[in-house]
């Protein structure tokens, strides 16, 4: 079974440029989470999917992040304009539920400088 | 999140020791879930405990939960190089998202 596909893995940029990651979940996975974590901390929720809804976006910055999942499936998740403080990685996973049984992509390394 | 600490923050061990990490909610746990991580990588989920004493093993890795003291620990049995990375917990919590620990970092020495 294919796991959960991000890209890129890596990605450094200048701030105030604009960042887009893309993932790909386990196919069939209705449920899709893309999370941020910078470097010694846990992973903080930044999205969270039921099929092409938002479930939850409360702790997503809006003035410059933004998600979507069209149709359901691929998802991608934009920064514009990045921050210093963006700098971290993003790792987006899936599960077939709501449960925190999720599979995890190997996530993208942004470097915001 | 400040609703989930782990301890140690990192962890040095001489390969074949065995070692304990420890998981500590500040509300009353419906499930507590350990995933380990390898620097840079995404998570890998290990185990998940839902009751309280529940007590779950998967080759040299046990983890259990104390409901009533409200934490966990993860205790890893004659550890290996293959077993470094970063381990973090997981909880849900009524009328909250899914949070996690920051992680306990844990390198083997061989």
């Amino acid at each position: 079974e294919a796991g959960v596909a991000q890209s890129p893995r890596y990605k450094i940029i200048e701030k105030r440029q604009s960042v887009a990651f893309w993932c790909n979940p386990i196919s069939g996975h209705a449920t899709l989470y893309w999370y941020q974590q910078i470097l010694g901390q846990g992973p903080k929720l930044l999205i969270q999917f039921q099929n092409n809804g938002v479930v939850d976006d409360s702790q997503l910055p809006k003035d410059r992040f933004s998600a979507e999942r069209l149709k359901g499936v691929d998802s991608t998740l934009k920064i514009q304009p990045a921050k210093l403080e963006d700098s971290a990685v993003y790792l987006c996973a899936s599960s077939l539920d709501h449960g925190p049984e999720a599979f995890f992509g190997q996530g993208t390394r942004l470097t915001v400088v | 999140s400040q609703e989930l600490e782990q301890s140690p923050q990192s962890l040095i061990v001489q390969e074949g020791k065995n070692l304990t990490i420890n998981c500590t909610s500040s509300k009353t746990l419906y499930g507590l879930y350990w995933y380990k991580q390898k620097y840079g990588e995404g998570l890998i989920f290990l185990m998940m405990l839902q009751k309280g004493g529940e007590e779950k093993s998967h080759e040299k890795i046990t983890a259990k939960l104390d409901e009533k003291k409200q934490q966990s620990s993860l205790h890893i049995t004659a550890s290996q190089p293959s077993h470094a990375g970063i381990y973090l917990c997981g909880a849900g919590y009524y009328g909250q998202n899914f949070v996690f620990g920051p992680g306990t970092r844990l390198s083997v020495l061989p």
